[in-house]
C-alpha cells in the first residue's frame, strides 16, 4: 500500500524551529518528486515546496523563501522539511505529497498531514 | 509568480445536475494545470492533471479541459458523493500555486 506519514508537528513560539518529516512506502521513493503544501485552518491550500526526484529541482513559495528548507533522503525513502523563523501565518495543517513524476508536477498521494501550531 | 482565480467561489446545485468551474491562470501555463477534490477532514484528491487528463480510478463524468490561460472542470451529472471543494493548481513553473477554491454544496 502506497503511504505517506507526516511527523514533526507541533506548538512552537513564533521565531523558533521546527522540522517536519515524511516517511513513504509502498512506491519507488526515488523515482518521484514530492511535495509540501500546508492548509491554515478553514482556509485553502498554499504549495510551500517542491524538490525533484534527485534534489536538482528545488522550489519554495515566496512566503517561505530563505526561511525553509526541504530536502530529501532516498535512502530512507524520507522527505523532510526545515522551518526557520516560524511565523503566526505559519499555522497550518502541513501535508507531504507525492509527485506523479520525477519532477514537478501533480500530487497524486497525500499524507494525512501534520498540524503546526505557532503561538506564544 | 502565476496567479490562480477559480470561479465561482461557491456554488449551489443539485443530484443530477451539470455543473462546471473555471480556472484562469494569469500568464499562459499550456496545458500545466491539475485539479484535486477536497472533503472535510480529508487530504486533497488528484482528479484531473495536464489539464483534461483523467486521474486513475476518478469516475468519468469528471473532465477537464483548456490550455493556455482558461481551464475548465466539468462534473457531468453531480452525485451525493461531489459535494466538496475543489481546487485548481499550476505545474507549468514553481510555485506551483493553487487556486482559491471553489465550495460546492447542496442546494
Amino acid at each position: 500500500e502506497v503511504q505517506l506519514v507526516e511527523s514533526g508537528g507541533g506548538l512552537v513560539q513564533p521565531g523558533r524551529s521546527l522540522r517536519l518529516s515524511c516517511a513513504a512506502s509502498g512506491f519507488t521513493f526515488d523515482n518521484y518528486a514530492m511535495h509540501w503544501v500546508r492548509q491554515p485552518p478553514g482556509k485553502g491550500l498554499e504549495w510551500v515546496s517542491g524538490i525533484s526526484w534527485n534534489s536538482n529541482n528545488i522550489g519554495y513559495a515566496d512566503s517561505v523563501k530563505g526561511r525553509f528548507t526541504i530536502s530529501r533522503d532516498n535512502a530512507k525513502n524520507s522527505l523532510y522539511l526545515q522551518m526557520n523563523s516560524l511565523r503566526d501565518e505559519d499555522m497550518a495543517l502541513y501535508y507531504c505529497a507525492k509527485d506523479r513524476y520525477g519532477d514537478l508536477d501533480a500530487s497524486d498521494i497525500w499524507g494525512q498531514g501534520t498540524m503546526v501550531t505557532v503561538s506564544s | 509568480d502565476i496567479q490562480m482565480t477559480q470561479s465561482p467561489s461557491s456554488l449551489s446545485a443539485s443530484v443530477g445536475d451539470r455543473v462546471t468551474i473555471t480556472c484562469r491562470a494569469s500568464q499562459g501555463i499550456s496545458s500545466y494545470l491539475n485539479w484535486y477534490q477536497q472533503k472535510p477532514g480529508k487530504a486533497p484528491k488528484l482528479l484531473i492533471y495536464a489539464a483534461s487528463s483523467l486521474q486513475s480510478g476518478v469516475p468519468s463524468r469528471f473532465s477537464g479541459s483548456g490550455s493556455g490561460t482558461d481551464f475548465t472542470l466539468t462534473i457531468s451529472s453531480l452525485q451525493p458523493e461531489d459535494f466538496a471543494t475543489y481546487y485548481c493548481q499550476q505545474s507549468y513553473s514553481t510555485p506551483c500555486s493553487f487556486g482559491q477554491g471553489t465550495k460546492l454544496e447542496i442546494k
